[in-house]
């Protein structure tokens, strides 16, 4: 099975702030990499599809980068909306797999 | 608009049965490819099964030969047929779709049902 590591784990931010998430797959992925938000009581939303593309109606201050086995997913300007958990899944091969997750949180 | 709506969890006794039924509307269940991934309370997330459009099926080790997944297109439904249960299948079981065509992420989610394991 191809092992999802991101890190960090949770971070404190602040509005405005420039937020990056690394995801590292066991294995390469190419770029079959997808990037998720949830909030809490809620299912998990699109962001970022193919390691890079940013899912219709996601705001442009999210971007995705990275294939083989190292991924980023940045938020260029945190607004409060964006306070979240955020999950990298690799969609490469069966079992599906996802990473451990990154909550953000307010500073 | 395209909408899933899960329906079935609840609270069930360890080695007892459930299914989830997963309706959709504004696309078509049997033509794309969909799964189930479930989040135990305060855990992260972790896939159980997938259907492609072709009919070929695929379980998670920590759920294969007690769970099947189906759909029945006469009414646009996914199901997850749950046996053996065990107290570790509690989570908020969420069934969604990739109508990319391209296995490029899940675009579509439900609201997700609860299905607790205890005695």
């Amino acid at each position: 099975d191809i092992q999802m590591t991101q890190s960090p784990s949770s971070l404190s931010a602040s509005v405005g702030d420039r937020v990056t998430i690394t995801c590292r797959a066991s294995q390469s992925i190419s770029s079959y990499l997808n990037w998720y938000q949830q909030k809490p009581g809620k299912a998990p939303k699109l962001l970022i599809y193919a390691a890079s593309s940013l899912q219709s109606g996601v705001p442009s201050r999210f971007s995705g980068s990275g294939s083989g086995t190292d991924f980023t997913l940045t938020i260029s300007s945190l607004q409060p909306e964006d306070f979240a958990t955020y999950y990298c899944q690799q969609s490469s091969r069966i079992p599906l797999t996802f990473g451990g997750g990154t909550k953000v949180e307010i500073k | 608009e395209v909408q899933l709506v899960e329906t079935g969890g609840g609270l069930i006794q360890p080695g007892g049965s459930l299914r989830l039924s997963c309706a959709a509307s504004g696309f078509t269940v049997s033509s794309n490819y969909m799964s189930w991934v479930r989040q135990a309370p305060g855990k992260g997330l972790e896939w159980v099964s997938s259907i492609y459009s072709g009919g070929n099926t695929y379980y998670a080790d920590s759920v294969k030969g007690r769970f099947t997944i189906s759909r029945d297109s006469s009414k646009n439904t996914l199901y997850l047929q749950m046996n053996s249960l065990r107290p570790e299948d509690t989570a908020v079981y969420y069934c969604a779709g990739d109508t990319s065509g391209y296995s490029v992420g899940f675009q579509h989610w439900g609201q997700g049902t609860l299905v607790t394991v205890s005695s």
